[in-house]
C-alpha cells in the first residue's frame, strides 16, 4: 500500500521568507510525527499528534514553527521567516498509535 | 531529557565480515530501542527492535543485545553484503500501550561493505 508521503521533496527559499511543508501519512494512523534532520546528524523530534491535537510539541525550536492537522490526516508544518539555520530535510512519520512509525522520503528546505 | 549515544560515526568493514555498532541511552524509563538504516535521499527505515524485558532479538543476520543495567544496546550485522551499506541509527523511546511517544535518535553510523 501506499506510504508516507511528503511535498515538495526539495524546497528552495530566501530568508525571510515564509513556507510550508505537507506530509500525507498512511491512511488510518492515528499518530503523526515531523522531525528535522541536519547534515550528518540523527532525525531530532518536533513534534508529533494524536489526531487533531498537539500531545508533544516540545521539539519546536522557537515560535517561528508551527503544526497543524485539522482533520486528523493530513499535516503542515509551517515555519515563519525563515532562516539559513532552518536549513534541513524536515522529515513526517506515522504510526498506529503506539505501533512503529513509517517514515516519510523527507522534503530538503534549502534556505539561502 | 533522553540521550542516545552512538559510535563508530563511520565503519568500513569487508564483505562477509561482521559489523557492531554500539549505543548508550540516559533515560532508564525508556522501554524501546529501535534500530533504523537509512539510504540516500530515503527516510529511515526500522530493521529491527527490541524491548526493555528482552535481552537479545536475531532475525536472519542482524541481531540486537540490550543491557538495561548498564543502558547499552548494540546491532550486530553478520555476513555483511553490498546491499548493508548505509548509514544505521539506533533510537530510544519509551511509549504506552496506547499512546504514541517521540524516538530519540542516535548519530548515526555510516557503515560500508568493502567488496
Amino acid at each position: 500500500g501506499a506510504g508516507v508521503s511528503q511535498t515538495p521533496s526539495n524546497k528552495v527559499t530566501e530568508k525571510g521568507k515564509y513556507v510550508e511543508l505537507r506530509c500525507d501519512p498512511i491512511s488510518g494512523h492515528t499518530a503523526l510525527y515531523w522531525y528535522r534532520q541536519s547534515l550528518g546528524q540523527g532525525p531530532e523530534f518536533l513534534i508529533y499528534f494524536q489526531g487533531t491535537g498537539a500531545a508533544d510539541d516540545s521539539g519546536l525550536p522557537n515560535d517561528r514553527f508551527f503544526a497543524v492537522r485539522p482533520e486528523g490526516s493530513v499535516s503542515t508544518l509551517k515555519i515563519q521567516r525563515t532562516e539559513r539555520g532552518d536549513s534541513a530535510v524536515y522529515l513526517c512519520a506515522s504510526s498506529l498509535m503506539a505501533g512503529e512509525q513509517f517514515f516519510g522520503p523527507g522534503t530538503r528546505l534549502t534556505v539561502l | 531529557g533522553e540521550n542516545v549515544e552512538q559510535h563508530p560515526s563511520t565503519l568500513s568493514v569487508q564483505e562477509g565480515d561482521s559489523a557492531v555498532i554500539k549505543c548508550t541511552y540516559s533515560d532508564s524509563a525508556s522501554n524501546y530501542f529501535p534500530w533504523y538504516k537509512q539510504e540516500l535521499g530515503k527516510g529511515p527505515q526500522l530493521i529491527i527492535d527490541i524491548r526493555s524485558n528482552v535481552g537479545e532479538k536475531k532475525d536472519q543476520r542482524i541481531a540486537v543485545t540490550l543491557n538495561k543495567t548498564a543502558k547499552h544496546f548494540s546491532l550486530h550485522i553478520t555476513e555483511t553484503q553490498p546491499e548493508d551499506s548505509a548509514v544505521y541509527f539506533c533510537a530510544a523511546t519509551s511509549p504506552g500501550y496506547s499512546s504514541a511517544s517521540k524516538i530519540i535518535f542516535g548519530s548515526g553510523t555510516r557503515l560500508s561493505i568493502r567488496p
